[in-house]
């Protein structure tokens, strides 16, 4: 199936820090990219949909100029998480949709785990 | 909003069946997925059913679903203690593109 590819796969940053996490489709296109957020033992929760070439969709609730996200190129959206706390300590996830692809699947990165000391 | 729930446990013997159940709430439901995730791992996708279907098999999978009472299962023939991991059931709706709605994922413990 199609490889979807993250970036540093575990970060420790300090408090304050901000942390740049990247999301890749090594074997297809994508104009849209999807940021979920995972906690311990917890479902997956859908933070934006990154759009290439155009601003985020934001789920309600995320802060935006918390979380930024840049969809610079159809293989390419990066998560940045801002002035970090131990709060976003947390596993995330980006999920691709190949550009044309008129099938139900959808693939997954392996995650970043991010620690905020 | 649209919710998906699973039950949170399941444990089996190893070479039995394991069954993982799924509802959820949103009638546009178009697609159907289970994705199974390792310990700090990413989320591997195991099958997906369109759902104007009622079953698809793939191995030693078997997924139903019941549109009418919006129920989705997950059947592991043979489960081998390398199935053991956690399991989530997502559902993306009409017109949504790759947004998905998770269930809470079932963590499936076979033991030997």
């Amino acid at each position: 199936g199609a490889v979807v590819s993250q970036h540093p796969s575990r970060v420790i940053c300090k408090s304050g820090t901000s942390v740049k996490i990247e999301c890749r489709s090594l074997d297809f296109q994508a104009t849209t990219m999807f940021w979920y957020r995972q906690f311990p033992k917890k479902s997956l929760m859908l933070m934006a949909t990154s759009n290439e070439g155009s601003k985020a969709t934001y789920e309600q609730g995320v802060e935006k100029d918390k979380f930024l996200i840049n969809h610079a190129s159809l293989t390419l959206s990066t998560l940045t998480v801002t002035s970090a706390h131990p709060e976003d300590s947390s596993f995330y996830i980006c999920s691709a949709n190949p550009v044309g692809a008129n099938t139900g699947e959808l693939f997954f990165g392996e995650g970043s785990r991010l620690t905020v000391l | 909003g649209e919710d998906v729930e699973q039950s949170l446990f399941l444990s089996v013997r190893e070479g039995d069946s394991s069954v993982i159940n799924c509802t959820y709430t949103d009638s546009s439901s178009t697609y159907l997925y289970w994705y199974k995730q390792e310990p700090g791992a990413g989320l591997q996708l195991l099958t997906y059913i369109f759902s104007n279907m009622d079953m698809k098999q793939d191995q030693r999978l078997t997924v139903l679903l019941n549109k009418k009472d919006k129920h989705l299962s997950l059947r592991i023939a043979d489960t081998q203690t390398g199935d053991s991991a956690i399991y989530f059931c997502a559902e993306k709706g009409y017109n949504q593109g790759g947004k998905l709605i998770f269930g809470q994922g079932t963590e499936l413990s076979v033991k030997p």
